[in-house]
């Protein structure tokens, strides 16, 4: 089955960077974009890029432009997510999402989760 | 504050039917693009429940359906059951943003 498996909590002191990872497992990986969304306490989902695993092209919103950088590695099936420049308001748990193409993307599935937290 | 609105919580007893609205405008939903919803049960990763508007993935009952008008979208619980109570969050495209956007979620609460 599609599963995909996020790396341990972290946390990090204001100014620093972070880098989780998600391993793929149950398809081809290089099939399917893959997703970034973060959750803080009590907010929604706050969409941050994507990766097309085959180029490496990757494309981000704008308000994460500078800060963030997706990359993969095809040998183990695995995308990294790359957050630099910490403050508390990067507090949240980041999930990995397989993108499904249409008309709209849907994300399915997701990684478990990443809590990040971040604090002198 | 969301790109898209949702009411912060709704809630009915077991076996009742519950309704709840997503609202965007016209840069996304009303601009044509697909509303999905997902749940997420405590502690638990968001769990694709309706994409493409108004379509169940393999696995998911069909007490859950959606529906989208104009800028809105709405998702409904028919039969209404414990394990139900999670939050749910409703998600599109924004062609302004050049990114994806959802609302801060619905919490459902089983009485």
């Amino acid at each position: 089955q599609v599963q995909l498996v996020q790396s341990g909590a972290e946390v990090k002191k204001p100014g620093a960077s972070v880098k989780v990872s998600c391993k793929a497992s149950g398809y081809t990986f290089t099939a399917y974009h893959m997703q970034w969304v973060r959750q803080a306490p009590g907010l929604g989902l706050e969409w941050m890029g994507w990766i097309n695993p085959n180029s490496g092209g990757t494309y981000y919103a704008q308000k994460f432009q500078g800060r963030v950088t997706i990359t993969r590695d095809t040998s183990i099936s695995t995308v990294y997510m790359e957050l630099r420049g910490l403050t508390s308001d990067d507090t949240a748990v980041y999930y990995c999402a397989r993108d499904n193409p249409a008309s709209t993307d849907w994300f399915d599935p997701w990684g478990q989760g990443t809590l990040v937290t971040v604090s002198s | 504050q969301s790109v898209l609105t949702q009411p912060p919580s709704v809630s009915g007893a077991p076996g009742e039917r519950v309704t709840m609205s997503c609202t965007g405008g016209y840069t996304n939903i009303g601009a044509g693009y697909d509303v999905h919803w997902y749940q997420q049960l405590p502690g638990t990763a968001p769990k694709l429940l309706i994409y493409g508007n108004n379509n169940r993935p393999s696995g998911v009952p069909d007490r859950f359906s959606g529906s989208k008008s104009g800028i809105s979208a709405s998702l409904a619980i028919t039969g209404l059951q414990a394990e139900d109570e999670a939050d749910y969050y409703c998600q599109s495209y924004d062609t302004s943003l050049r990114g994806y956007v959802s609302g801060i979620g619905t919490k459902v609460t089983v009485l």
